[in-house]
C-alpha cells in the first residue's frame, strides 16, 4: 500500500524497557520526522532526517534514539521507556524541506509507559 | 525565534455555523503558512497553505489568507458540517534554511447536529 505507515498502533509497555516504532514510507520522500503529540504542547518534534544516514535532534531528542539506513524506514526507539514518554508518537514525510513542500504523517502509534 | 499562536479550544459550533479560528505567527521574513486538521483517531493532514502575503488558501470550503501587515493566518469556513469535528493546527516553515514546521497547539472543534 503507497502511503506512509506506522507500527503498532497501540503499545503498552513497562518502564525501563526498550521499544522501537515502526515508521515506512513508499514515496521515497528525503524528509521524515518524529513527533510526539500530548495534551497542552501540540505537536513536538523529536527527530528528523533529510536522507539516509542523515539524522537532526529536534525539541525534545532526549531519551530518543533514531536510525536512516534506508530511506523508506525511521524507526525511533526508547532505550529505556520512562512513564513521561507515554504519548501518541507520529512519523511524517516530506519531499523536501522547502516551504512549498506538504507533510504527510501515519496513523500514530499511541504508547502507554506503565 | 519562530513561533504560531492558536485560539485556545474546544469550538462547539452548531451545524451551519460560521467558523473561525484565529492563528498568528511571529517569523522574520516571509514563511509559508499551513493549516492542518486531524480527525478523531486519525494523523495530520494538509487542509490549506499559502505561501506568500495576500495569498488565499482554500480547501473544503475553509479558507485562510495570509496577512503580513498583522502575521496572521486566520482558519473560516461559512456553515460548518459536523463532518468538520477535528483538531485544527496552525504551522509555519520559516524563511530561509531551516527545514522545521513550527507547530501551534492546535484547536479543538466539535460541531453538533
Amino acid at each position: 500500500d503507497a502511503g506512509i505507515t506506522q507500527s503498532p498502533r497501540y503499545k503498552i509497555t513497562e518502564t525501563g524497557r526498550q521499544v522501537t516504532l515502526m515508521c515506512h514510507q513508499t514515496w521515497s520522500h528525503s524528509y521524515m520526522f518524529w513527533y510526539r503529540q500530548d495534551l497542552g504542547h501540540g505537536l513536538r518534534l523529536i527527530y528528523y532526517s533529510a536522507a539516509a544516514d542523515i539524522t537532526d535532534k529536534g525539541e525534545v531528542p532526549d531519551g530518543y534514539v533514531v536510525s536512516r539506513s534506508k530511506t523508506e524506514n525511521f524507526p525511533l526507539t526508547l532505550e529505556s521507556a520512562t512513564r513521561s514518554q507515554t504519548s501518541v508518537y507520529f512519523c511524517a514525510s516530506s519531499e523536501s524541506g522547502g516551504g512549498n513542500t506538504e507533510a504527510f504523517f501515519g496513523q500514530g502509534t499511541r504508547l502507554t509507559v506503565v | 525565534g519562530n513561533s504560531v499562536t492558536q485560539m485556545e479550544g474546544p469550538v462547539t459550533l452548531s451545524e451551519e455555523a460560521f467558523l473561525t479560528i484565529n492563528c498568528t505567527y511571529t517569523a522574520t521574513g516571509y514563511p509559508s503558512l499551513f493549516w492542518y486538521v486531524q480527525y478523531p483517531g486519525e494523523g495530520l493532514q494538509l487542509l490549506l497553505k499559502a505561501t506568500k502575503a495576500d495569498d488565499k488558501g482554500s480547501n473544503k470550503g475553509f479558507e485562510a489568507t495570509y496577512r503580513k501587515e498583522t502575521t496572521s493566518f486566520h482558519l473560516e469556513k461559512g456553515s460548518v458540517q459536523v463532518s468538520d469535528s477535528a483538531v485544527y493546527f496552525c504551522a509555519l516553515y520559516p524563511a530561509g534554511n531551516n527545514r522545521k514546521l513550527i507547530w501551534g497547539l492546535g484547536t479543538s472543534l466539535a460541531v453538533n447536529p
